[in-house]
């Protein structure tokens, strides 16, 4: 059962504009959430990072807003450039404080589109 | 720089045949995993490892098995290679006790099976 979920496989948006990405998660354990980026042909890279104790988290023209009581959390892209074009995934822990491993939830992706 | 490497950008194989897939990282990682990537199923965990010689399922273990004999090198292994094998496979490590930004990822074999 998908535990991470990424429910628009597809977004299309104007170069300048903002980008809105969305995830949801159905565990109420995890309390550290992150988005990864990945172009074709590359592996996906660490894009922002949010604790479940903040709401929001910024970097540059990314923000990642958590609504804990709503197992929701969004990617803001501000503006949207056309580098951006990419997939995009929404990925999730429970942070086991005994363990040293981390394993992470992904869910499908988004794949975003920024034409000129 | 952080480096995870694998050792076939693409891969053809055929019904069958056993497949090794190798993963190397030059971080020191504890922590090693194997996903594939399908179109709209998005990365799926296949096994991962916390330490040389260890290693545990993921969500899709079927069909696969892992060797890590050493720190650096996380092995996949396809018994014997069938048609609904054909994926990305990516491999990533991260270090132990830290938040999960740090998993790295290596940039993906494309295997086909015929």
């Amino acid at each position: 059962d998908q535990q991470v979920k990424q429910n628009s496989p597809s977004l299309s948006v104007q170069e300048g504009r903002i980008s809105i990405l969305n995830c949801d998660y159905t565990n109420s354990m995890f309390d550290y959430f992150l988005w990864y980026k990945k172009y074709p042909a590359e592996g996906p890279t660490f894009l922002i990072s949010i604790s479940s104790i903040k709401d929001k988290n910024e970097d540059g023209r990314f923000t990642v807003f958590l609504n804990k009581s709503a197992k929701h959390l969004s990617l803001h892209i501000v503006p949207s450039q056309p580098g951006d074009s990419a997939v995009y995934f929404c990925a999730a822990t429970a942070l086991d404080r005994g363990s040293t491993l981390g394993r992470l939830y992904f869910g499908r992706g988004t794949q975003l589109t920024v034409w000129p | 720089d952080v480096k995870v490497t694998q050792s076939s950008r693409y891969l053809v194989k055929r019904t069958g045949e056993k497949v090794f897939l190798e993963c190397v990282q030059d971080m020191d990682h504890e922590n090693m995993f194997w996903y594939r990537q399908d179109p709209g199923l998005g990365l799926r965990l296949i096994y991962f490892s916390y330490d040389v010689k260890m290693k545990e399922k993921g969500d899709i273990p079927e069909g696969y098995s892992v060797s890590r004999e050493k720190k650096e090198r996380f092995s996949l292994i396809l018994e014997s290679a069938s048609t609904n094998q054909t994926s990305m496979y990516l491999c990533a490590s991260s270090p132990p006790g830290t938040f999960l930004e740090t998993q790295y990822f290596g940039p993906g074999t494309r295997l086909l099976v015929l």
